[in-house]
């Protein structure tokens, strides 16, 4: 079955600090792999997204992308920034089932910037 | 509009009360979902609605009931629940390969 190995946390970085965090994944066939962030009392908003090898995802300077020959979609930012604190959750869908997809989630990495 | 709402915020309830969560999305998305989340745990899937048909069931007890009266309603009936399903009760829907989320419902269960 599928499955998302996600860093555990938490994680604590100052202000202007490069990030990352590790996501690795097991699947059949060709997934499409997300980045997911929860802010606290908040539901999950897409991050980004990459739906085929090689594919870079990229929003609010954040980017990860899709490496197959590693099964990692590693997330990381230049610069972090204190409202940046939050859940990030890699996750990963069945493509072949549009319309009707099972997310699988990391276990969910928390990020606290410090100023 | 590129939202999931859901109604209510928060909801206090005993294992006696009957209640309902509801969400809605105006998107035109044929599916819709609904998950759990306990604290600092991920969301887990409970049910699929595809073309407001239940697709996925995900071993959910029989105290949770969803409904979907139409293709941008779906809801969530709950009946004698017990304190351990106190947690964040999160609804999507979803276009081609992404899903959106709405803010949930925080339910405490006394």
């Amino acid at each position: 079955g599928n499955s998302v190995t996600q860093m555990e946390g938490p994680v604590t970085l100052s202000e202007e600090a490069f990030l990352t965090i590790n996501c690795t994944y097991t699947a059949t066939g060709y997934p499409s792999l997300f980045w997911y962030v929860q802010y606290p009392g908040e539901g999950l908003q897409l991050l980004l997204k990459a739906t085929k090898a090689d594919d870079k995802g990229s929003n609010k300077g954040f980017e990860a992308t899709y490496r197959k020959e590693t099964t990692s979609f590693h997330l990381e930012k230049g610069s972090v920034q204190v409202s940046d604190s939050a859940v990030y959750f890699c996750a990963l869908s069945d493509a072949a089932n549009f319309g009707n997809e099972k997310l699988t989630f990391g276990t969910g990495t928390r990020l606290t910037i410090i100023p | 509009d590129t939202e999931v709402t859901q109604t209510p915020k928060h909801l206090v309830m005993g294992m006696t009360n009957k209640k309902s969560l509801k969400c809605e999305q105006h998107m035109g998305h044929r599916a819709m979902y609904w998950y759990k989340q306990k604290a600092k745990k991920p969301p887990e899937l409970m049910f699929v609605y595809s073309y407001e048909k239940l697709s996925i069931n995900e071993s959910v007890p029989s105290r949770f009931s969803p409904e979907c009266p139409n293709s941008s309603l779906l809801n969530l009936h709950l009946h004698a629940l017990q304190p351990e399903d106190s947690a964040l009760y999160l609804c999507a829907s979803s276009s081609r390969d992404r899903q959106f989320f709405g803010p949930g419902t925080r339910l405490t269960v006394l």
